[in-house]
């Protein structure tokens, strides 16, 4: 049973073209990440979300937002995508900011033309 | 600031050899250390993790790893691997000051099992 969902799973815009990536999490955990993971790297955090409480990491360039509606789902806009914006993003929870363990979605791969 | 380094970005190895991934950190801090492993086009799972106690930490799947504070390691082993266990492996420390948004993940290492 999937606890993290994202959607969709793979993404094809072109370059200049919004795009919105949903994560949706069954666990009730007061914490929501975004994280972009290029090619053969590791995953960069690009901001977080505890409760309603909005965390930007001061490197996440302004091309990316988020919107957090409700506990269960989170969105990753990409207002104008470039070809370097192209990458896996993988939406992750935890229970609190204490908790310390990550649970994590199977990830959304974008791909920019 | 804390940092991660995986030594080795390939490794690969025959169907039931063991295996050792390595994992060093720094941190001025007393951190958790972390690993996750990644099936292509899939997120990452969490494979174990050290919070305090025993410094041998068994996780799924057969693996285990070693926490060593003077050595600044977390090495992650397996005595026996399978094709299965091909796969990405990330090294991840969290700093217990800054709880969760503090996760640093290493570049990874890519384990091919060889048949």
């Amino acid at each position: 049973d999937a606890m993290v969902i994202q959607n969709p799973r793979y993404q094809v815009t072109q370059f200049g073209k919004p795009v919105t990536l949903s994560c949706s999490q069954t666990l009730n955990h007061n914490v929501m990440y975004w994280y972009q993971q290029k090619s053969s790297q590791a995953p960069k955090l690009l901001f977080h979300y505890y409760d309603k409480d909005f965390n930007n990491e001061a490197d996440t360039p302004d091309n990316f937002q988020s919107r957090r509606p409700n506990t269960s789902f989170c969105f990753l806009d990409i207002r104008s995508p470039g070809l370097g914006d192209a990458a896996m993003y993988l939406c992750a929870t935890s229970r609190d900011r204490g908790a310390n363990v990550l649970t994590f979605g199977a990830g959304s791969r974008l791909t920019v033309l | 600031a804390q940092s991660v380094t995986q030594l080795d970005s390939q490794v690969p190895v025959f169907e039931e050899a063991p295996v050792e991934l390595r994992c060093n950190y720094s941190s001025s801090v007393s951190v958790y250390l972390f690993w996750y492993v990644q099936y292509p086009n899939q997120g990452l799972q969490l494979l174990l993790k050290y919070l305090s106690g025993s410094t041998l930490v068994k996780g799924i799947n057969g693996f285990e790893a070693e926490f060593n504070k003077s050595q600044t390691s977390f090495h992650l082993r397996k005595p026996s691997v399978h094709i299965s266990d091909t796969a990405e492996y990330f090294c991840a420390v969290s700093d217990l000051r800054n709880y969760g948004q503090n996760f640093v993940f290493g570049p990874g290492t890519r384990l091919s099992v060889l048949p």
